[in-house]
């Protein structure tokens, strides 16, 4: 596609369920990551994908959460027992590069997925 | 400590006036600077990227970058109402990700 795509774009749950959320990276871009932001705060770092493997995913807060890449283009994290304060904008990014192979830094965000946690 | 700091703000400044952000980094061994841009209800967009010493100028925008100070700058000459938004100072330290701060929210006023 021509950008990033996230869906849902908003996703209501209620607290203890199991959510997923996707992204579809610009096609071609081997470094994928998640990052989620808080109203008034900069993005935090989640999880970085090189390819298929997670590459660093020192920022998952908890075991709640997970995400995978199975063919090294679609994520899906995955945030199990959700809770009120996983109520958060979760952004998805793409480069095409990763460090080590050339430019890094340009990152390409899709919209985001709003989860609310009731 | 926070890997990246910010001035939350606001900042308000006139409409053709020069507005300066900063920015603060704790990992001494990062090497790659970035600013990106945020709308509100919008997801942040790459402006300018900086990795040695000095100013970097690209239209309107001048980064600069002071690694011994460990401190980076941006700033926007001639801002107009468009260039209201929260800026994001961005640092990749020595592993393999981008950390960003919390962002300076910037409004100019007509």
């Amino acid at each position: 596609g021509a950008g990033v795509s996230q869906t849902p774009s908003n996703k209501v749950t209620e607290k203890g369920k199991y959510v997923e959320l996707r992204c579809d990276p610009i096609s071609g871009h081997t470094a994928l990551y998640w990052y989620r932001q808080s109203l008034g705060q900069g993005p935090e770092f989640l999880i970085y994908f090189q390819g298929t493997g997670a590459a660093d995913d020192s920022g998952l807060p908890n075991d709640r959460f997970f995400a995978v890449r199975p063919e090294g283009s679609v994520s899906t994290l995955k945030i199990q027992r959700t809770e009120r304060g996983d109520s958060a904008v979760y952004l998805c990014a793409s480069s095409l590069f990763y460090l080590g192979q050339g430019s890094f830094g340009e990152l390409f965000f899709g919209e985001g997925s709003r989860l609310t946690v009731l | 400590q926070k890997e990246v700091e910010q001035n939350s703000g606001p900042l308000s400044v006139p409409e053709g006036a020069i507005a300066s952000l900063n920015c603060t980094y704790s990992d001494r061994v990062s090497q790659s600077f970035f600013w990106y841009r945020q709308y509100s209800g919008k997801s942040p967009e790459l402006i300018m990227s900086i990795y040695s010493n000095g100013d970097k100028e690209d239209g309107r925008f001048t980064a600069q970058l002071n690694k011994a100070s460990q401190y980076v700058s941006l700033l926007i000459r001639d801002s107009q109402p468009s260039d209201s938004a929260t800026y994001l100072c961005a640092v990749v330290p020595g592993a393999n990700n981008l950390f960003f701060g919390t962002g300076t929210r910037l409004t100019v006023i007509p």
